[in-house]
């Protein structure tokens, strides 16, 4: 029943290429969000939009970059990856007057292992 | 410093029994305690939310209870089946920000046997 949709699930990919991992939501929520998580542990805000043209770096410190140019899409860019960047990344979105209520919408995510 | 504290780290259960979670968490200002499972290799699925007010909310056979002046929520499993074994992540979200700031905690990750 998600409504948001993250390409490719799983990305092996060779040091210094560069990759745009996707996301996207059906749903009209204006936030949408980008977290990093390794296995066992818990996961941590990267990215995050309150809507079209606004990004802004959360937590934990990354290399990679985002866009929003659209309200459904919210892809994330490694310019030049590195083994360190192997992990899961997970998109999220939520409805600013529903998040409290509704939570968060969570895609499948990317499974990105750097070789 | 906001945190986010899960019990146990492992749990393994046989089929049909019960089990509980445990989540405590030091987040101030509190705004709402989320359960999310989380199946191997994909993303964390709402299994409740609650908010201050609130000490019980049932989803089928999950029961998550909150105890907001002790700070501790608890997650309880009724007659488990081989497809609960999943993570099941407690997250805590603040009131101190627009964001809504999610405190993640790392995680229960359950095992169900036949």
């Amino acid at each position: 029943e998600a409504d948001i949709y993250q390409t490719p699930r799983y990305l092996v990919i060779g040091t210094g290429k560069k990759i745009t991992l996707e996301c996207s939501q059906t749903m009209g929520h204006d936030k949408m969000y980008w977290y990093q998580q390794d296995p066992g542990m818990e996961l941590h805000l990267i990215h995050y939009s309150y809507g079209v043209n606004s990004t802004e770096k959360g937590d934990l410190s990354s290399e990679s970059t985002v866009s929003r140019i659209r309200t459904e899409h919210f892809p994330l860019t490694l310019e030049s990856a590195r083994p360190s960047h192997t992990s899961q990344y997970l998109c999220a979105s939520s409805d600013y007057r529903q998040a409290s209520l509704f939570g968060y919408t969570f895609g499948s995510g990317t499974r990105l292992t750097v070789v | 410093k906001n945190q986010v504290e899960q019990s146990p780290q492992s749990l393994i259960i046989l089929e049909g029994k019960n089990c509980t979670l445990q989540c405590n968490y030091t987040v101030s200002p509190f705004s709402n305690l989320r359960w999310y499972k989380q199946d191997t290799g994909r993303g964390p699925v709402s299994l409740t939310i609650m908010t201050f007010s609130e000490n019980t909310k049932s989803n089928g056979r999950y029961t998550a209870t909150l105890d907001a002046d002790t700070k501790q929520s608890s997650l309880h499993i009724t007659a488990s089946q081989l497809s609960d074994s999943a993570s099941y992540i407690c997250v805590v979200s603040d009131r101190g920000s627009t964001l809504g700031r999610l405190y993640f905690g790392r995680g229960t990750q359950l095992t169900v046997w036949p």
